[in-house]
């Protein structure tokens, strides 16, 4: 079975600084990993995957996510955080060649102070 | 073009009573899924059809949820009847189709609170 963790439920940080919302998977093969993001009242929208390749991704809205294969991880980092970028996180993951049904994490409340 | 769209965005029900949440995907989106997040917690898979056909409903919580797209459009979800546990935000999404490069376009949900 598959899993997602995300060990933080809010993350603070001050405009103008990196942020990093941290995410950690569990497979049994090849992973496809997703961040997605929800602003209030708003859907999931899709930030970034990591498919192969190159491991840092590069997303929407200056976001990035580094896939590290021996730590099973796929944190999102941003390098200079923006107070619009305050939302819900959400990592995912899918298995290569098995269900197309993402895996999502419990979120992590990302809050970015003036 | 117009995205996926919920109705209604927030329902507040008494325990036992019947509600219905509806979900619009794009237009031309065989696909159609249904997610539960309960709060604080990940965001769960309930069922996927294509077009009015279910092909996986293995996420279903029990036979108090019902689960419509008749003609393949529009879809419904029914919780009949409602208990304290099923409070929490129902999403929809939409994709072209089911395979992996196809991404999955997400409503905004429907905040369901059971008291």
């Amino acid at each position: 079975a598959q899993s997602v963790a995300q060990p933080e439920d809010q993350v603070n940080v001050a405009e103008g600084n990196p942020l990093t919302v941290k995410c950690t998977y569990s497979v049994s093969g090849n992973p496809y990993l997703f961040w997605y993001v929800q602003y209030p009242n708003r859907g999931l929208q899709f930030l970034l995957k990591y498919i192969t390749g190159d491991n840092l991704v590069k997303g929407s809205y200056g976001f990035e996510a580094e896939f590290n294969k021996s730590q099973t991880s796929f944190h999102l980092k941003k390098p200079s955080a923006l107070v619009s970028d305050s939302a819900l996180y959400f990592c995912a993951v899918r298995t290569a060649g098995g269900s197309y049904i993402p895996t999502f994490g419990r979120g992590t409340s990302l809050i970015v102070h003036p | 073009e117009a995205g996926v769209t919920q109705f209604p965005s927030h329902s507040v029900i008494e325990k036992g009573q019947t509600v219905t949440l509806r979900c619009d995907p794009i237009s031309g989106h065989d696909n159609l899924y249904w997610y539960r997040r309960v709060m604080g917690k990940e965001i769960k898979f309930l069922l996927h059809f294509v077009k009015e056909s279910k092909q996986d409903e293995s996420g279903m919580p029990n036979n108090r949820f019902l689960a419509e797209r008749t003609g393949g459009t529009y879809s419904t979800l029914k919780v009949q009847p409602a208990e304290l546990e099923d409070s929490g935000v129902y999403f929809c999404a939409s994709s072209q189709a089911s395979g992996f490069s196809y991404e999955q376009y997400f409503g905004p949900g429907t905040r369901l609170t059971v008291t």
